[in-house]
């Protein structure tokens, strides 16, 4: 069946540092992309999202490019600030059936000034 | 525009007790999504709703839990007798219409589960 993998988690970093998100994928045809941010205490929200092959996704300064010769769709920000601390969800829509999100586990980021 | 709304917030019950989660969808939204994250791992799909009608309810555990969605708006997803590995945070989501390819899902914060 269709499947995520995300990196684990903690990852932590200084205030202004690079940040990588590791995200692979498996599944059958051609998926929609996506990366869900869950701050403390609140639900998930919609963070950015990519519907085809080298399309790249954007959003508060984060970015991710899906990337299908390498089932991959990493989330990368420049510059991190201690508000971005939360934890962030890959997730793929399959395109066919009843096109349900299937998640990866999650990775949390930790900022520190 | 109003958000998906859930309640209660939190929940704390024994085991073998029963315990039901309300979710009101954004307006207009025809597809309802009840998901269960438990501590560490992403959110699993429960049950889905286009309109009133079941969609896909594969992961649903039927013999304790049901979720019904009455005139395609407000849902409630119930739980009877709960376990201890139902303890979780239970998801609510909406979306205009699951055929859209491209149809974001929005969530609502979530009711959180301990089951004592």
């Amino acid at each position: 069946g269709n499947s995520v993998t995300q990196m684990e988690g903690p990852v932590t970093l200084s205030e202004e540092a690079f940040l990588t998100i590791n995200c692979t994928y498996t599944a059958t045809g051609y998926p929609s992309l996506f990366w869900y941010v869950q701050y403390p205490g609140e639900g998930l929200q919609l963070l950015l999202k990519a519907t085809k092959a080298d399309d790249k996704g954007s959003n508060k300064g984060f970015e991710a490019t899906y990337r299908k010769e390498t089932t991959s769709f990493h989330l990368e920000k420049g510059s991190v600030q201690v508000s971005d601390s939360a934890v962030y969800f890959c997730a793929l829509k399959e395109n066919t059936g009843f096109q349900k999100l299937v998640f990866g586990t999650g990775t949390r980021l930790l900022v520190s000034p | 525009e109003a958000g998906v709304a859930q309640s209660p917030r939190y929940k704390i019950i024994e085991k073998r007790q029963s315990v039901a989660f309300w979710c009101n969808p954004i307006s207009g939204h025809a597809t309802l999504y009840w998901y269960q994250q438990i501590l560490g791992q992403g959110p699993k799909l429960l049950i889905q709703f286009q309109n009133n009608g079941v969609v896909d309810d594969s992961q649903l555990p039927k013999d304790r839990f049901s979720a019904e969605r009455l005139k395609g708006v407000d849902s409630t997803l119930k739980i009877q007798p709960a376990k201890l590995e139902d303890s979780a945070v239970y998801l609510c989501a909406s979306c205009w219409g699951a055929r859209m390819g491209t149809d974001t899902q929005y969530f609502g914060p979530g009711t959180r589960l301990t089951v004592l």
